[in-house]
């Protein structure tokens, strides 16, 4: 069956560092994957976009990669803030006209002062 | 701009009683899709509805649980005859479109609880 994995252990790092999250999946060709950010009872927000053709997509802080053959994706932020801290989700949708993108569980990242 | 508005955000029931939750989309998106999360787990889709259609609610489970969007007013999830394992947190989101890239925006969700 389908499966995202995303690291279910928190990750803390320090202010200023690079935050890298990973997000792997199995039995899944996605044409698109996204990432989102999700704070403590809030609904997710959107970041960033990537299509299975682009390796890589930059947003001022952040950075996406697409590795299709090592069926993963990383998700960066750069010089990384306490307000960074929340829970990073990815999600993929295949090309059959789907707008049912599948969610991983999220990586919390902690960002420390 | 008014983003996506879900209320109630927080809802109690005890079993056996009825769920109704409201979502009004962001302004002139007609796209509406309706996510369940559990705890430690991500976002399951369950429907997507567009004004007056169900386009696909493969994600939704067959029983007790409908949806609808109609020509005025919110869309509603509706849960009928609530159980405990019906506790968690839904989210809507909206589109202008339906395509792959449409970016979909969330509410802030409805935190279901059944006592």
């Amino acid at each position: 069956s389908q499966k995202i994995e995303q690291n279910s252990e928190a990750l803390n790092i320090q202010e200023g560092k690079t935050a890298t999250l990973t997000c792997n999946y199995t039995n899944y060709s996605p044409a698109y994957l996204q990432w989102y950010r999700q704070d403590p009872g809030r609904g997710p927000v959107f970041l960033l976009l990537i299509r299975e053709n682009e390796k890589e997509k930059r947003k001022e802080r952040l950075k996406v990669t697409f590795d299709t053959t090592l069926k993963q994706s990383l998700f960066h932020i750069t010089a990384s803030q306490p307000a960074d801290s929340a829970t990073y989700l990815c999600a993929l949708a295949s090309t059959s006209g789907t707008y049912k993108y599948i969610f991983g569980t999220g990586t919390r990242l902690k960002v420390l002062a | 701009n008014a983003g996506v508005m879900q209320n109630p955000r927080h809802l109690v029931r005890r079993r056996g009683q009825e769920a109704r939750l409201r979502c009004s989309p962001m302004k002139g998106h007609s796209h509406v899709y309706w996510y369940r999360q559990l705890p430690e787990e991500g976002l399951k889709f369950m429907v997507y509805l567009q004004k007056e259609n169900i386009i696909d609610e493969s994600g939704m489970p067959k029983e007790r649980f409908s949806a609808e969007f109609p020509k005025e007013g919110p869309s509603i999830l509706r849960i009928q005859q609530v159980v405990r394992g019906d506790s968690a947190a839904y989210f809507c989101a909206s589109s202008p479109g339906r395509g792959n890239t449409d970016t979909q925006y969330f509410g802030p969700g409805t935190r279901l609880t059944v006592l």
